[in-house]
């Protein structure tokens, strides 16, 4: 039971490049969610999506971009890479339902030089 | 809009003694209600969740939380440390009747000394 994967793991981008952050989970959930965590602030919702072909911005939407073309697959996609978007990426997944909780991949480390 | 609140970055216990994670929330009604565990280099996991059936909730590992209307929190406690607790901890809320999406509480780092 693979439940929610992430890849890569870990990531070093130059400055003004781009790259997409795969996500995948086999649980037939219809939401999904993009965090990143920083040091000291949590997480922070980036992006979600209630469903295929759905997507909303979160609280830090800027210079990310993402698409939900199947249940399964939600990839994040930064365009031109800046040294404020190193940080380490979650991707999430859950039922929609009062009180169910998120499941999570074990995370990107990206790295923005 | 909801929050939630934890208080200190940081808390150091000594094994075999007591755990208390603080998580205080701002909501209208009252919510739903998570903590998490985020071991390192690890995505999180859920430890246990309040839903409206109990006040007070057990978890996995020996932890429980119970959930005060009238403090608006949600404390996550264990009686006895281990050094295998060592983790951060996540407090979460997603609001009653609303859209689902969970909003996370900037963590609280375990120490466990031996």
């Amino acid at each position: 039971n693979a439940g929610v994967t992430q890849t890569p793991k870990f990531r070093i981008l130059k400055i003004g490049q781009s790259m997409t952050l795969q996500c995948a989970q086999d649980m037939n959930h219809n939401y999904m969610y993009w965090y990143r965590q920083d040091p000291g602030m949590g997480l922070k919702l980036i992006y979600y999506s209630v469903g295929a072909g759905i997507t909303d911005k979160g609280e830090v939407p800027n210079g990310y971009n993402v698409s939900r073309s199947t249940t399964e697959d939600f990839p994040l996609r930064l365009e031109l890479a800046a040294p404020s978007q190193t940080s380490v990426y979650f991707c999430a997944s859950s039922y929609p339902g009062e009180g169910t909780e998120a499941f999570f991949g074990q995370g990107t480390r990206l790295t923005v030089v | 809009a909801q929050s939630v609140t934890q208080l200190g970055s940081h808390v150091s216990v000594s094994e075999g003694a007591l755990v208390l994670l603080r998580c205080n929330y701002s909501s209208s009604v009252p919510p739903y209600l998570f903590w998490y565990v985020q071991y390192p280099n690890q995505g999180l996991q859920l430890l246990l969740k309040y839903t409206s059936a109990a006040t007070l909730v057990k978890g996995i590992n020996g932890f429980e939380a119970e959930f005060k209307k009238s403090e608006t929190s949600f404390h996550l406690t264990k009686p006895s440390a281990h050094m295998s607790d060592a983790a951060e901890y996540f407090c979460a809320v997603s609001p009653a009747g609303g859209s689902y999406i969970p909003t996370f509480g900037r963590g609280t780092s375990l120490i466990v000394h031996p």
